[in-house]
C-alpha cells in the first residue's frame, strides 16, 4: 500500500543552523502539507502546497520557513536559522484532492531537537 | 480563532467493553470533520471524514456521529481489543488546513 515516507527520523541539530526535512508523499497525490507537534502540545498546521505554490499558511510559517518541490518526488520544508522552539515533530500529508472530503494521509514525522 | 476539544483526555476501558469520547468544535463556517487514530512512533491513520449534519459512519467495530448544528462528534468503539489502544483525534476542516484536538488516549485492559 503506498505511504508518506518523511527522512530523517531524528534530526538533532544547533540553534541557528538550517534544517531541512524531507518528505515522499504518495505518488498520484497533488496537495501536500505540513503539520508540527511540540511535545505534549496540539497538532498545528503550518503550509499546505499545490501546483507548486503555498495554497494556505498559518501564523507559524514566518520567513523562518519554506517549502519546495525540488523534483517529481520531494517535498521538503526548510527552517534556516533554527529556534528552540521549533523543536517538535513535523509531520508531512498528502492528498489525492484538495477539498474537504479528502483524506489526508502522514508521514511517520520527523522528530527536530534543536540545542 | 477556531478550538476543537476532545474528552475524555484519556480512557481505560476493560477488554471487551464498549466505549466512546468526543470532539467539539466550531458549528459556524463547517467544511469537514476528520478523525484520525495514532499508535506511537506510527502514522496518524485516517479514519472517517464527516462532512454532513447527521452523518454516521462506520469502519468494524468503530463508527462515528456528527452534529454539525451544535457542533459535536462522538466516536464509538465496540467490544474494544488491545489493538483499539491508541490516541484519536479529531480535526476540524478550516479551508485547507486542518485544525487538531489533544486527542484521546485510549487504553484497553486485558
Amino acid at each position: 500500500e503506498p505511504e508518506v515516507t518523511q527522512t530523517p527520523s531524528h534530526q538533532v541539530t544547533q540553534m541557528g543552523q538550517e534544517v531541512i526535512l524531507r518528505c515522499v508523499p504518495i505518488s498520484n497525490h497533488l496537495y501536500f502539507y505540513w503539520y508540527r507537534q511540540i511535545l505534549g502540545q496540539k497538532v498545528e498546521f503550518l503550509v499546505s502546497f499545490y501546483n507548486n505554490e503555498i495554497s494556505e499558511k498559518s501564523e507559524i510559517f514566518d520567513d523562518q520557513f519554506s517549502v519546495e518541490r525540488p523534483d517529481g518526488s520531494n517535498f521538503t520544508l526548510k527552517i534556516r536559522s533554527t529556534k528552540l522552539e521549533d523543536s517538535a515533530m513535523y509531520f508531512c500529508a498528502s492528498s489525492e484532492g484538495g477539498g474537504h472530503r479528502n483524506e489526508q494521509f502522514f508521514g511517520p514525522g520527523t522528530r527536530l531537537t534543536v540545542l | 480563532i477556531l478550538n476543537v476539544e476532545q474528552s475524555p483526555q484519556s480512557l481505560h476501558v476493560q477488554e471487551g467493553d464498549s466505549t466512546n469520547f468526543t470532539c467539539s468544535f466550531p458549528s459556524s463556517n463547517f467544511y469537514a470533520l476528520h478523525w484520525y487514530r495514532w499508535e506511537t512512533a506510527k502514522s496518524p491513520e485516517a479514519l472517517f471524514v464527516m462532512t454532513l449534519n447527521g452523518d454516521e459512519k462506520k469502519k468494524g467495530r468503530i463508527s462515528a456521529t456528527l452534529n454539525t448544528k451544535e457542533g459535536y462528534s462522538y466516536l464509538y468503539i465496540k467490544g474494544s481489543q488491545p489493538e483499539d489502544s491508541a490516541t484519536y483525534l479529531c480535526a476540524f476542516n478550516s479551508n485547507y488546513q486542518l485544525i487538531w484536538g489533544a486527542g484521546t488516549k485510549l487504553i484497553i485492559k486485558p
